[in-house]
């Protein structure tokens, strides 16, 4: 059962608009949410995050936006540049005791194009 | 950029032999975790450390075992490696009162 599901497999956009990534998850007890993109052959990196108890954060170009009734976030690139071409996996928090283990989807891979 | 080094970055192994991938941090961090990443799954928790000989099960640890003897090195270990476990492997280390975690290149492991 994913508890943490990327419905959309692939994206595409324009370099300088918008793009926007979205998240769906259905474990109610999670508390954190965090984005994380990835290039070939690197590990995850870590790009941003939001507390539950928040609906918006911002950092730069990327703005990630929780709403807690439908259990969706979304990620917000603007403007879109060819560097940002990766795959983007969502993951959400459950506190354990004190470990926060994260589950992820499956990941959107984006392309800019020019 | 957070010190962690994964090794071997890249194995081929016979299925039924036994393999061990080791994840080194330089952080002092307390938690590390092992990932697999497959197409179509994302990446799946498979065990995690809380401190030192502190270990627990993830979402998909059958098949995998682990050690954490030093605070810095945390094992991986395929018993008996089976093709299922084809797969790139991910190790992560998280500080106290954070939620990120901050991830190794990765192993690529291959069960022929």
């Amino acid at each position: 059962d994913q508890q943490v599901k990327q419905n959309s497999p692939s994206l595409s956009v324009q370099e300088g608009r918008i793009s926007i990534l979205n998240c769906d998850y259905t474990n109610s007890m999670f508390d954190y949410f965090l984005w994380y993109k990835k290039y070939p052959a690197e590990g995850p990196t870590f790009l941003i995050s939001i507390s539950s108890i928040k609906d918006k954060n911002e950092d730069g170009r990327f703005t990630v936006f929780l709403n807690k009734s439908a259990k969706h976030l979304s990620l917000h690139i603007v403007p879109s540049q060819p560097g940002d071409s990766a795959v983007y996996f969502c993951a959400a928090s459950a506190r354990t005791g004190t470990a926060s283990k994260l589950t992820f989807g499956t990941g959107t891979r984006l392309q800019v194009t020019l | 950029d957070a010190g962690i080094t994964q090794s071997p970055r890249h194995k081929v192994t016979e299925t039924g032999t036994p393999v061990t991938l080791r994840c080194h941090q330089t952080e002092n961090h307390r938690y590390m975790y092992w990932y697999r990443q497959d197409p179509g799954h994302g990446l799946r928790l498979i065990h995690y450390s809380y401190g030192v000989k502190d270990t627990d099960k993830g979402e998909v640890s059958d098949g995998y075992s682990v050690s954490r003897s030093k605070t810095e090195d945390f094992l991986l270990t395929l018993e008996s490696a089976t093709s299922s476990q084809t797969s790139v492997y991910f190790c992560a280390i998280q500080g106290g009162g954070t939620d990120e975690a901050f991830f190794g290149q990765g192993t690529r492991l291959t069960v022929v």
